[in-house]
Parts: structure tokens; C-alpha cells; sequence
């Protein structure tokens, strides 16, 4: 069965170190996205992708960056970690549009 | 103030009730409207996808727009212990984007 991946699921860091969350689909989905989500604050857009070496800034993007070298990953880099990205981050991905997303299970980061 | 307003709950009903879940939004652009429920410690899946005013039902779910009220509104029948989750608005933008409401925790107590 087609699924998408996260990994790692849990992760603790310490402020200022560089974290990279991966992110699989064997959908064949060209569009991937990143979201996090916080009490309060429902799913907010931080980077998202229409094809390969396509990449575009969602709302909170500043402090992340993502690449797409092939159709199946999108990595999501926190270059220098801050509690404030203290979160859990989802991976979606979906065959036309931004609306009907296939989500991952979610990687949850703790930085201190 | 959000586009898409959502009152977090929790929400707790006794099995077998009708819950009603909604959403209020700004943006009369808005033209897709869906609803995504989240178990515990899980990435949200899409339970009903409307287009327009009106109702659509599907099982036990009914997802309702009224557009020109800007609302839109989720009614679970015969509400189960497994229908225990948060539940998630989320509207299309005029940029083809999600625009998340923050969700709603609803609890089916047996």
C-alpha cells in the first residue's frame, strides 16, 4: 500500500544545532507540504513543493528551509534550532491541489 | 481575527448523541470546504469535502455550508466512542491554499 513517512517520530535537540525531519511518500504525489502545529494555533503551512526543484515559503517559514530532489522526499531543515520550534511537524502530500492531503503520522520535536 | 474561527472544546457527549461541529470564516472566496478529523498522536485525514451550499451527507456524517452565513457545520448521528478525536475545518483560499481552523476536540463518553 502506497504511505508516507516520517522520521524520526520523537526528537530532542538542544538550541542551535541544525535538525532534519525526513519525509517519504510512495504515493507518486507530485505536491508535498510542510505543517506545524501547536495548541492554539491549529496547522500552519511552512514550506510546500508542486514538483521536483520546486519550493515555496508558507506562512511561518523564516528559520526553515526544504529541497525536493526527487518526487517521493521533501526534508524539512531547522538550520538553527530554537525552543520556539518546539513542535509537531506534518508531512502532507496530494496529487492536484492543497486540498485533499494524505498526511504522515507527525515528528515530534522537543528543543531545549 | 483568524479567517476560519473554531471553538477548540473540548466538546463531551454520551454515545448515541447528534454532535454538531462548525466553523465561521471571513473570506467569502472561500469555495471548497472540508473537514479532516485527527486521532490522538496521528496526521489529520480527510473525512468530507463539499463544494457548495447545501448538505452532503456521507454515513453517519453530514457536512453543511451555508455560505452566505459564512458557516459550515459537521453533524455526526449515533455518535460511537471511536468518533472521539479533534476535528479540523479547512477552506480553500483564491491562491489555492488550506486555511486551517484550530480544531475541535470531541469526546464520546460510553
Amino acid at each position: 500500500d502506497a504511505e508516507i513517512t516520517q522520521s524520526p517520530r520523537h526528537k530532542i535537540t538542544e538550541t542551535g544545532r541544525q535538525v532534519t525531519l525526513a519525509c517519504h511518500q510512495t504515493w507518486n504525489h507530485n505536491n508535498m507540504f510542510w505543517y506545524r502545529q501547536d495548541l492554539g494555533h491549529g496547522l500552519r503551512l511552512i514550506h510546500y513543493s508542486y514538483g521536483v526543484q520546486d519550493t515555496n515559503k508558507g506562512e511561518v517559514s523564516d528559520g526553515y528551509s526544504v529541497s525536493r530532489s526527487n518526487t517521493e522526499d521533501l526534508p524539512l531543515t531547522l538550520e538553527s534550532a530554537a525552543s520556539s520550534q518546539t513542535s509537531v511537524y506534518f508531512c502532507a502530500s496530494s496529487s492536484s491541489g492543497a486540498n485533499v492531503l494524505t498526511f504522515g503520522a507527525g515528528s515530534r520535536l522537543t528543543v531545549l | 481575527q483568524k479567517e476560519v474561527e473554531q471553538d477548540p472544546g473540548p466538546l463531551s457527549v454520551p454515545e448515541g448523541a447528534i454532535v454538531s461541529l462548525n466553523c465561521t470564516y471571513s473570506n467569502s472566496a472561500f469555495q471548497y470546504f472540508m473537514w479532516y478529523r485527527q486521532y490522538s498522536r496521528k496526521g489529520p485525514e480527510l473525512l468530507m469535502y463539499t463544494y457548495s451550499s447545501g448538505n452532503k451527507e456521507d454515513g453517519r456524517f453530514t457536512a453543511q455550508v451555508d455560505k452566505s452565513s459564512k458557516y459550515i457545520s459537521l453533524f455526526i448521528r449515533d455518535s460511537q466512542p471511536s468518533d472521539s478525536a479533534t476535528y479540523l475545518c479547512a477552506m480553500v483560499d483564491s491562491n489555492y491554499q488550506l486555511i486551517w481552523g484550530a480544531g475541535t476536540k470531541l469526546i464520546i463518553k460510553p
